[in-house]
This record gives structure tokens, C-alpha cells and sequence, in this order.
């Protein structure tokens, strides 16, 4: 069975720390996206991947950074975590071949005090 | 650039009801569109496609056509259960890099 796995169902962490959020997918997926999804927005694309060592912006990457060193492997960074960054963070993957087809991690909600 | 728009919520329905979510969308082209489901504690998982116009998806009863004439791709079941209870979004690939644009999301509740 494909998996995205999300390493963090729940995080609390405190103003100005640094947070790691980490996604593995099994699927030899070349494209990885971190999304954000807060209530009444939908989801929010953050950063995403269409290769080792490669990134783009999304809509919203103020205050967030990546990194992708292995195909598999795809973490957002919140390099000084503030309190308008609480919110369900979702990890997808792709290949390169599906327009449109993701497969999504099971989120990881992060709160930030 | 590239938007869905849907229907907000929540939808109350009770079991057995009709559902119709609505949504549309602006795009240049004639992308492919779709329908991803959120079941509670969990990530989206997609629910059905359709890849070109008069196409319709379906999947565990639920289906969608891709009318390019009204620029519209709505989401219906004939008869809802409990365990339909989820947040639906509409989709559309936008941009390069096989980038999704979604909806904000439509919460349907079935009432037993």
C-alpha cells in the first residue's frame, strides 16, 4: 500500500523555536508539496519539489524554508516559529506523469503558544 | 490565475438525502478536475477525477461531470450514509510542476 508518512501527528512548541516537520513517501514520487490548511482557507501550498536538492516557492513561504536531500524525503522548517503559524500542516507527493494526483500524509497539527 | 470556488458549509443532511456540493472553477485551458476527500483525523485522499470535458468520475457512489459550458464540476450522491461525513474539495491542476489549486473546502455532516 503507497504511503506519505507525516513524523508528528501533534507538535506544541513555543514563539521563536525552530521546527522541524518531516515527510517520508515509499512511492519513488519525483514532486513533494507541504501544504498548510486552516478553516475557511482550504489549503495553502507552502513549498514544494520536483527534485532531490530542488524547491519552489509557494503561495504563502514567508517564514518557512525546506529541504529535500533524498527523493523521499521532503521537511518544512520553521526557522523561528510564531503564533500565526499554528495549523494542520499536509505533506503530499506525485509523479511526475498524474497532473493533479496527490496523495496526501495524514497531517501533522502544529500549535504554536 | 487558476481558482476553484465552492460552496461553503457545513451541509446537514440525513441519511438517505440527496447531495449536490457545487463548485466552479477558472482556468485557462481545460485541465483535468477533482474531488478529494478528508475523513476526521485524516489527510485528503482523492475521491474521483475527470480528465476532459462531458467526462464524468465516480467513485463509492459519488460522481462529477466536467461541464466546460458552465465551467463547473459538481459533486453528487444520491443517497448520503453517516459514514459520507467528511470535508470535500474541489481541485484543479494549475502552473507547472503538477501544482494543485484547491477549494476551501466543503464540510458535509449525515445525520442517522
Amino acid at each position: 500500500d503507497v504511503k506519505v508518512t507525516q513524523s508528528s501527528r501533534y507538535l506544541v512548541k513555543r514563539t521563536g523555536e525552530k521546527v522541524f516537520l518531516e515527510c517520508v513517501q515509499d512511492m519513488d514520487h519525483e514532486n513533494m508539496f507541504w501544504y498548510r490548511q486552516d478553516p475557511g482557507l482550504g489549503l495553502r501550498l507552502i513549498y514544494f519539489s520536483y527534485d532531490v536538492k530542488m524547491k519552489e516557492k509557494g503561495d504563502i513561504p514567508e517564514g518557512y524554508s525546506v529541504s529535500r536531500e533524498k527523493k523521499e524525503r521532503f521537511s518544512l522548517i520553521l526557522e523561528s516559529a510564531s503564533t500565526n503559524q499554528t495549523s494542520m500542516y499536509l505533506c503530499a507527493s506525485s509523479p511526475t506523469w498524474t497532473a493533479g494526483e496527490l496523495f496526501f500524509g495524514e497531517g501533522s497539527r502544529l500549535t504554536v503558544l | 490565475g487558476d481558482s476553484v470556488t465552492q460552496m461553503e458549509g457545513p451541509v446537514t443532511l440525513s441519511e438517505e438525502a440527496f447531495l449536490t456540493i457545487n463548485c466552479t472553477y477558472t482556468a485557462t485551458g481545460y485541465p483535468s478536475l477533482f474531488w478529494y476527500v478528508q475523513y476526521p483525523g485524516e489527510g485528503l485522499q482523492l475521491l474521483l477525477k475527470a480528465t476532459k470535458a462531458d467526462d464524468k468520475g465516480s467513485n463509492k457512489g459519488f460522481e462529477a461531470t466536467y461541464r466546460k459550458e458552465t465551467t463547473s464540476f459538481h459533486l453528487e450522491k444520491g443517497s448520503v450514509q453517516v459514514s459520507d461525513s467528511a470535508v470535500y474539495f474541489c481541485a484543479l491542476p494549475s502552473g507547472g510542476y503538477q501544482k494543485v489549486t484547491f477549494g476551501t473546502g466543503t464540510k458535509l455532516q449525515v445525520i442517522p
